[in-house]
């Protein structure tokens, strides 16, 4: 069974502050994707990394994907009030034609003034 | 492109009653999938459609539930004699062969 573990599993934090989190597994996945739920509402995706290595950035929000596949980190820079929610990796399974996603343990972020 | 409809939004059930929620993909895509999800955790595979062909359950889903997809669009998950461990936000999301996932805002289950 592949698994996904995230740190924090919460984080509280003031307006313009920076944050971490991470996402780690034992296993290697063909991709990697982080979404953000909200109340009520199904998870949307933010970005998929594809690559080993692979940094891709949207506006205030990095994203990393480990060398070997197994880990990703998203960080994100002066956050707002609106970035409050659930952010979740998913790693992805493309075994058999599949794609199977296995969801991490989930990140619950409060951005405060 | 109107997104992932999910029907009920919330259903409320006393335990040992059955119910169905039904899931309406986007359009185009050929592969629906269901997932369930507790309050603060992800999402946690069900099941998964290409077409109308159910291509793989969870070993950790109980014989009380049933999907189906019969003409390869909309699907429907039933849940047999509930119990209140069945208690979750049911997810539905769809897409195309090798895309992202989009998912719906779920219908949230209260078994009593």
């Amino acid at each position: 069974t592949q698994l996904l573990e995230q740190s924090p599993q919460f984080l509280s934090i003031q307006e313009g502050e920076n944050l971490t989190v991470y996402c780690n597994s034992s296993s290697v996945f063909s991709s990697l994707q982080w979404y953000r739920q909200e109340p009520g509402e199904g998870p949307v995706l933010l970005v998929t990394v594809v690559t080993g290595g692979e940094v891709k950035k949207l506006k205030r929000l990095t994203f990393q994907f480990g060398d070997a596949r197994k880990d990703s980190s998203l960080h994100i820079t002066a956050a707002q009030t609106g970035d409050t929610g659930l952010y979740l990796c998913a790693g992805g399974d493309f075994t058999g034609g599949g794609n199977k996603l296995t969801f991490g343990t989930g990140t619950q972020l409060k951005v405060e003034l | 492109d109107t997104g992932v409809s999910q029907d009920p939004r919330h259903k409320i059930t006393k335990r040992g009653q059955n119910v169905t929620f039904r899931c309406d993909p986007i359009s185009e895509h050929n592969r629906l999938y269901w997932y369930r999800q507790t309050l603060g955790q992800g999402p946690e595979f069900l099941t998964y459609f290409q077409n109308e062909a159910q291509l793989e359950k969870s070993r950790l889903l109980s014989d009380r539930f049933s999907a189906e997809r019969p003409k390869g669009s909309f699907s429907t998950l039933e849940i047999q004699r509930t119990e209140q461990g069945d208690s979750a936000m049911y997810l539905c999301a769809s897409s195309l062969m090798g895309s992202p996932l989009h998912f719906g805002n779920g219908t949230r289950l209260t078994v009593t």
